[in-house]
């Protein structure tokens, strides 16, 4: 089965500087893999969808790479913002099982002032 | 605006005592999924359904039942077979192809009285 590694350490960064998030993944490649936001006691909510195919997706101060050859996406929040502190989850396809996904168990982010 | 609700926020559980969590969406979503989270944990798959009258054990179903009589509603039954059924869990629905964000709602907390 697909496993999910997503650095389960807190990630504690200054506002205004990058934060990076690492998910790796085991066995085979997923078709894509995605990324959410999760704050406490809510459910997650969708960021970015990054295809096999694709090497790079932004999405205003968000950035999603993926390399099928290291088998691992990072995800980049540029010029943090005190409201971007949550728990950052990836998720990854399970083939031929139509859209079940598989997901990783998130990085808490705090961003200080 | 169209969503996914959850009811009710919290429920307590008596010892022996099924109970029952809601889900109802109204984005005209074919897929709806049942998942359940631990602190510091992934999210992991009980059930899900691809269409009105079908559905599918996930990876820790026992314990769980769930029915989807409507494509709105996909009600999740948790057993008194769940011997640890304390949790937070969270109800998605998606379009059901490959490579759709799944949609969330803002879970339900269950505890053991």
């Amino acid at each position: 089965s697909q496993k999910i590694e997503q650095n389960s350490e807190a990630l504690n960064i200054q506002e205004g500087k990058t934060a990076t998030l690492t998910c790796n993944y085991t066995n085979y490649s997923p078709a894509y893999l995605q990324w959410y936001r999760q704050d406490p006691g809510r459910g997650p909510v969708f960021l970015l969808l990054i295809r096999e195919n694709e090497k790079e997706k932004r999405k205003e101060r968000l950035k999603v790479t993926f390399d099928t050859t290291l088998k691992q996406s990072l995800f980049h929040i540029t010029a943090s913002q005190p409201a971007d502190s949550a728990t950052y989850l990836c998720a990854l396809d399970i083939k031929a099982a139509g859209n079940k996904l598989t997901f990783g168990g998130g990085t808490r982010v705090l961003v200080k002032p | 605006d169209g969503g996914i609700t959850q009811s009710p926020k919290y429920l307590f559980r008596k010892e022996g005592q099924n109970v029952t969590l809601s889900c109802e969406q109204n984005l005209n979503h074919d897929a709806m999924y049942w998942y359940r989270q631990d602190p510091g944990q992934g999210l992991r798959l009980i059930y899900y359904s691809q269409i009105v009258n079908d559905f599918q054990k996930g990876d820790i179903a026992e314990g769980y039942s769930v029915s989807r009589e409507k494509k709105e509603s996909f009600p999740l039954t948790v057993t008194s077979a769940q011997k640890n059924p304390t949790a937070f869990y969270l109800c998605a629905s998606d379009r059901g192809n490959s490579n759709q964000p799944q949609h969330f709602g803002d879970g339900t907390r269950l505890s053991i009285l």
